[in-house]
């Protein structure tokens, strides 16, 4: 079946620096990509829109400047937590829809990135 | 806008017992629905999909059904065992989309 793979699965930075993420579709290209994001102990909520060839759409209340995103090619996006601060730490997820058009399969799912900014 | 509940938010059963987890989502319109698992500090597993046509999937000990019109799901683990104890995700795309709205989990505890 098809893959996403998610690199790194954890991280340790300082604060004030900045961390990239990766996001591969393995077997299969990916026009758009998601990134998502969990707090301790709470649900995953979906932060942007990454678009092979555009702009990330950014949903409300997510800073554009804080999480930039680019989507490099067909099989690649990339989340960079900019200026990263403590309150930043968090596990963030990435997924990608099936290559073709069909809504009635699931969407794949990374492994996750646990970030933990000190 | 849609809205995913799980109840309950937690859960902890002695080893062997059936149980029922419950996912409810406010609007209808969806294409289908899914449940994860996910391990403390780990990613997700996908359990089960059911399509919005469908009324139930059954995987090995799990079962999980689908009512659209009432906006319900549940996922029915049989013979519970410790190793079941994870934190369960139900999630759903809204109609034309694969960004899914995930509910508020529950963890569960399978008690040896």
């Amino acid at each position: 079946g098809a893959v996403v793979s998610q690199h790194p699965s954890r991280v340790i930075c300082k604060s004030g620096t900045s961390v990239k993420i990766e996001c591969r579709s393995l077997d299969f290209q990916a026009t758009t990509m998601f990134w998502y994001r969990q707090f301790p102990k709470k649900s995953l909520m979906l932060m942007a829109t990454s678009n092979e060839g555009s702009k990330a759409t950014y949903e409300q209340g997510v800073e554009k400047d804080k999480f930039l995103i680019n989507h490099a090619s067909l099989t690649l996006s990339t989340l960079t937590v900019t200026s990263a601060h403590p309150e930043d730490s968090s596990f963030y997820i990435c997924s990608a829809p099936p290559g073709l058009p069909d809504l009635n399969t699931e969407a794949f799912f990374g492994q996750g990135t646990r970030l933990t900014v000190v | 806008k849609q809205e995913v509940t799980q109840i309950p938010a937690a859960l902890s059963v002695p080893e062997g017992e059936n149980l029922v987890l419950n996912c409810s989502f406010t609007d209808s319109a969806i294409y289908n629905l899914q449940w994860f698992r996910q391990d403390p500090g780990k990613g997700l597993t996908s359990l089960l999909l059911i399509q919005s046509s469908q009324r139930e999937q059954t995987s090995g000990r799990l079962n999980a059904s689908l009512d659209k019109s009432s906006g319900r799901s549940t996922l029915y683990i049989a013979a519970s065992q410790p190793g079941d104890s994870a934190t369960y995700l139900c999630a759903v795309p809204p109609s034309g989309t694969y960004k899914y709205i995930f509910g508020t989990g529950t963890r569960l505890k399978v008690l040896a």
